[in-house]
């Protein structure tokens, strides 16, 4: 079983949907959640960061984090065709020797005008 | 701008020769990975350096990969005796003196045929 399951998608939304992506994590260490988003043959961008549970708020960006449910979440408001892309979720443990990230496999957006 | 440039962005190589990538941290990064990925997945960690001093590699970095960060700026990534399994989208991220968010460069995409 891999440490952070992600549906891999794709998902197709029409422009102006709700957007829900999730991600479910087996090591209850993990402290520090982030949401990336990368475009085709680019690296990955952060998109959101939170710490422990709780929801953070960016524009039209919503980040869920349920730590007693292991489960995070990604709300995109008003998709945009411009948010097609690939949505990857990381995880890292607090106070860890290296603080590496570990990646989703990413869900695959498509949004269409 | 992500702070990070990443040398080159393609690289072609036949099956059995050496390749070296080179990453650039734009402003001065202390902490420095190398992630790769390869289609339909998400990053997986190679190898970190805190300044000069490489202080975790994954098993994924077999013998034939070697990694460096002489003097704490820039680093490189070799791959000694390509093989078809290789190609993928090699990745440097850097991340700032205090917190656990990473930034990535564009990658390197390397075809071994």
């Amino acid at each position: 079983q891999k440490e952070v399951e992600q549906d891999p998608g794709p998902l197709s939304v029409p422009e102006g949907a709700i957007v829900s992506l999730n991600c479910t994590y087996s090591n209850s260490a993990f402290q520090y959640f982030m949401w990336y988003r990368q475009y085709s043959r680019k690296g990955p961008e952060l998109l959101m960061y939170t710490y422990s549970s709780g929801n953070k708020e960016d524009g039209r960006f919503t980040a869920q984090v349920d730590k007693s449910s292991k489960y995070i979440s990604l709300f995109i408001r008003d998709s945009q065709p411009s948010d097609s892309a690939t949505y990857l979720c990381a995880m890292s443990v607090r106070g860890g020797a290296t603080n590496k990230l570990i990646f989703g496999t990413g869900t695959l957006l498509a949004v269409q005008p | 701008d992500t702070g990070v440039s990443q040398d080159p962005r393609h690289k072609i190589t036949k099956r059995g020769q050496n390749v070296t990538f080179r990453c650039d941290p734009i402003s001065e990064h202390n902490r420095l990975y190398w992630y790769r990925q390869t289609l339909g997945q998400g990053p997986e960690f190679l190898t970190y350096f805190q300044n000069e001093a490489q202080l975790e590699k994954s098993r994924l970095l077999s013998d034939r990969f070697s990694a460096e960060r002489p003097k704490g700026s820039f680093s490189t990534l070799e791959i000694q005796r390509t093989e078809q399994g290789d190609s993928a989208m090699y990745l440097c991220a850097v991340q700032p003196p205090v917190g656990e968010k990473l930034f990535f460069g564009s990658g390197t995409q390397l075809s071994v045929l």
